[in-house]
């Protein structure tokens, strides 16, 4: 079965300062998705950033981006110029392609973000 | 464009009840996915329904069970309702058949068990 782990229970930054989240992952397929999701204290879960496995290029998208070492089984998300809007918990979400849309979540990562 | 919606947004039930979760998918989405969330927990996948029909499960017994209709909206119903069943459950829907199969999230249920 496909696990991830996220090992850092809580991280805080400095406004304006970057900080990078982990993400490990198991698997034993090829092909498959990672996404990072963000859950403010209103619950709704909201995508950050999809990497395809394919792709060797790490996806990024304003300030946030990823660093993806697929053979490391490594997925981090690196944000830059924190916000305070960016406080929230973080998952890191893997999918098996062909498998729907089942998603598999990690314990999540408290980020703060201290003005 | 109509985003994810659930209701009721919270609920408070007796150990024993049965109770019914409602979602709503967001509009050309056919796939319809609920997941468990604990508290201080990621979101664990129930199960998901894809054209009415349920489309895989995940590790949950089955007095977990749930409906897809005709117009894509979705239920959850858990039975005999278990101190453990305390929690936030999410819905998510995507345009199966269409990849990447992105999800888009509902803001929750949260359901406490006494």
């Amino acid at each position: 079965a496909q696990t991830v782990t996220q090992s850092q229970p809580e991280m805080s930054v400095q406004e304006a300062e970057t900080v990078t989240l982990s993400c490990t992952y198991d698997t034993s397929e090829s092909d498959y998705y990672l996404f990072w999701y963000k859950q403010p204290p209103s619950r709704q879960m909201i995508l950050v950033i999809r990497q395809e496995a394919y792709k060797q290029q790490n996806a990024t998208e304003n300030r946030f981006s990823v660093n993806f070492q697929k053979a490391a089984k490594s997925f981090s998300l690196k944000i830059s110029d924190s916000q305070l809007g960016d406080a929230a918990m973080y998952f890191c979400a893997y999918r098996e392609d062909g498998s729907g849309s089942r998603l598999t979540f990690g314990e999540g990562t408290q980020l703060t973000v201290n003005p | 464009e109509t985003g994810v919606t659930q209701s009721p947004t919270h609920l408070i039930k007796t150990r024993g009840q049965q109770v019914t979760l409602r979602c709503s998918s967001q509009s050309g989405h056919n796939t319809v996915s609920w997941y468990q969330q604990a508290l201080g927990q990621g979101p664990q996948f129930i199960f998901q329904y894809y054209r009415e029909e349920e489309n895989g499960r995940g590790n949950f017994p089955p007095r977990f069970s749930g409906l897809q209709f005709p117009n894509y909206s979705s239920e959850l119903n858990v039975n005999a309702l278990e101190l453990d069943d305390s929690a936030l459950y999410l819905c998510a829907s995507s345009a199966g058949g269409i990849p990447p199969y992105e999800q888009y999230f509902g803001p929750g249920t949260r359901l406490t068990v006494t």
